[in-house]
């Protein structure tokens, strides 16, 4: 149990265009989901978080209007890199989170970017 | 604000050696995790360490915490070449809003022949 899937896996896109990652709990209602950013050799950095039905919450220094996120159900979770630049790749990362498991959170396999 | 460190950010380990790695945290948390991450792949979820003085063992890794010290530790027993790779810590934000997880940098384990 506690599946998350993310698609696409892997990504190429050219510089100035959107790409758009869903993150959705295959088995059970994640009521929230978490989006990480990963650079090479570094460890993961939370970007935002989102809640069923709300806005998400970004942490401080992550662009809200570049990283547009959506959580418009119980089971997915789409974020979209908007006008993508090459400082933009990266590998991203969610995580979800079941109504009765306040801590546990279940990470997806992770969205591979890449701008050119 | 609660902070992660993990030491060492880098080892190398001969198989059949043994070794720990550290992770101490800055604020009060009695929930800790520990991750393995492959190079290119997503996290691994290793142990769930819910309280002071748990110990969990899988294989050759055992993993423990000590909320008291702030410290949790991460034993590898007689390494072999398939424990390479990086593994994180990861520690319950309780001043977050949201149950945030709070990562260390990673420690990337090596080990040769």
């Amino acid at each position: 149990g506690a599946v998350v899937s993310q698609h696409p896996s892997r990504v190429i896109c050219k510089s100035g265009t959107s790409v758009k990652i869903e993150c959705r709990s295959l088995d059970f209602q994640a009521t929230t989901m978490f989006w990480y950013r990963q650079f090479p050799k570094k460890s993961l950095m939370l970007m935002a978080t989102s809640n069923e039905g709300s806005k998400a919450t970004y942490e401080q220094g992550v662009e809200k209007d570049k990283f547009l996120i959506n959580h418009a159900s119980l089971t997915l979770s789409t974020l979209t890199v908007t006008s993508a630049h090459p400082e933009d790749s990266s590998f991203y990362i969610c995580s979800a989170r079941a109504r009765d498991s306040y801590y546990e959170q279940y990470f997806g396999p992770g969205t591979r970017l890449t701008v050119t | 604000e609660l902070k992660v460190e993990q030491n060492p950010l880098f080892l190398s380990m001969q198989e059949g050696k043994n070794y720990t790695i550290y992770c101490n945290y800055s604020t009060t948390s009695d929930r800790l995790y520990w991750y393995r991450q492959d190079p290119g792949k997503s996290l691994e979820s290793l142990f769930v360490l819910l309280s002071n003085g748990a110990v969990k063992q899988e294989g050759r890794l055992m993993a423990s915490l000590d909320t008291k010290a702030r410290l949790s530790t991460l034993h590898i027993t007689a390494a072999v070449h398939d424990l390479s790779a990086t593994y994180f810590c990861a520690v319950a934000d309780y001043g977050g809003s949201q149950g945030n997880l709070i990562f260390g940098k990673g420690t990337k384990l090596s080990v040769k022949p």
